[in-house]
């Protein structure tokens, strides 16, 4: 089955305890980023890549780091999670280019709900 | 800059009815694709249906059908046949395509229950 996987789905932590929310894709996706939704504020870019080795800040970026080692894994981490990122987190992919199919359709992940205290 | 907006908070509808959840956008770009996702009380974001700003049929997929009016820049869900199970956050957003990064960004979504 074509899907994006991501764990936790559930994590409570303290403030400072790096965690690392692992994201998998099996669709051979060049496109992955990393949103995160909070009340009245929507979802939010944090990070994406657009392949191997290249990756870039979305709009809120900080207190957040990323890595694309392989083309099915872009791993979230924070290296000093803050109350402030507490949130639901969501992993996506897609193809890249400019197609008229739809063919960049971003498929989420299940979502990671994050507390942290 | 991109934007979408979903006037309705809220909406009620009657099992069996059609109901259409509204979304306007913005955007100065003529290359764009369209898409309404559903977000259950569970948290996942499921893809319902996907308009592109060329297409010159609006999209359907089952009971979910796309209204799209470019000149209007609106891009309106509808449902027919409402059942229970469409009770839940549904977003409208937009994802322009070029060779950049391409973030969908989206509306601040519209919350539809559905009444037996």
């Amino acid at each position: 089955e074509a899907q994006v996987t991501q764990n936790p789905r559930y994590l409570i932590t303290v403030t400072g305890k790096k965690l690392t929310v692992t994201c998998s894709q099996n669709m051979n996706h060049e496109y992955m980023s990393w949103y995160r939704q909070d009340p009245g504020l929507g979802l939010r870019q944090i990070y994406y890549s657009m392949n191997v080795e290249v990756t870039d800040k979305g709009d809120v970026p900080e207190g957040y780091k990323v890595s694309r080692k392989e083309k099915r894994n872009f791993p979230l981490i924070l290296e000093s999670p803050s109350p402030n990122q507490t949130s639901l987190y969501f992993c996506a992919s897609s193809f890249l280019g400019q197609g008229y199919s739809g063919a960049n359709v971003l498929t989420f992940g299940a979502g990671s709900r994050l507390t942290v205290l | 800059a991109q934007k979408i907006t979903q006037t309705q908070p809220g909406m009620f509808v009657q099992e069996k009815e059609a109901v259409t959840l509204d979304c306007t956008y913005d955007t100065s770009d003529p290359s764009y694709g369209l898409f309404w996702y559903k977000q259950p009380s569970s948290g996942e974001m499921i893809f319902l249906i996907y308009q592109g700003s060329y297409d010159q049929q609006n999209a359907t997929e089952g009971r979910y059908s796309l209204n799209f009016q470019k000149a209007r820049k609106s891009a309106n869900l509808v449902i027919s046949a409402s059942q229970l199970g469409d009770s839940a956050m549904y977003f409208c957003a937009m994802r322009l395509r070029n060779s950049g990064n391409t973030p969908l960004v989206f509306g601040k979504g519209t919350r539809l229950s559905v009444i037996a």
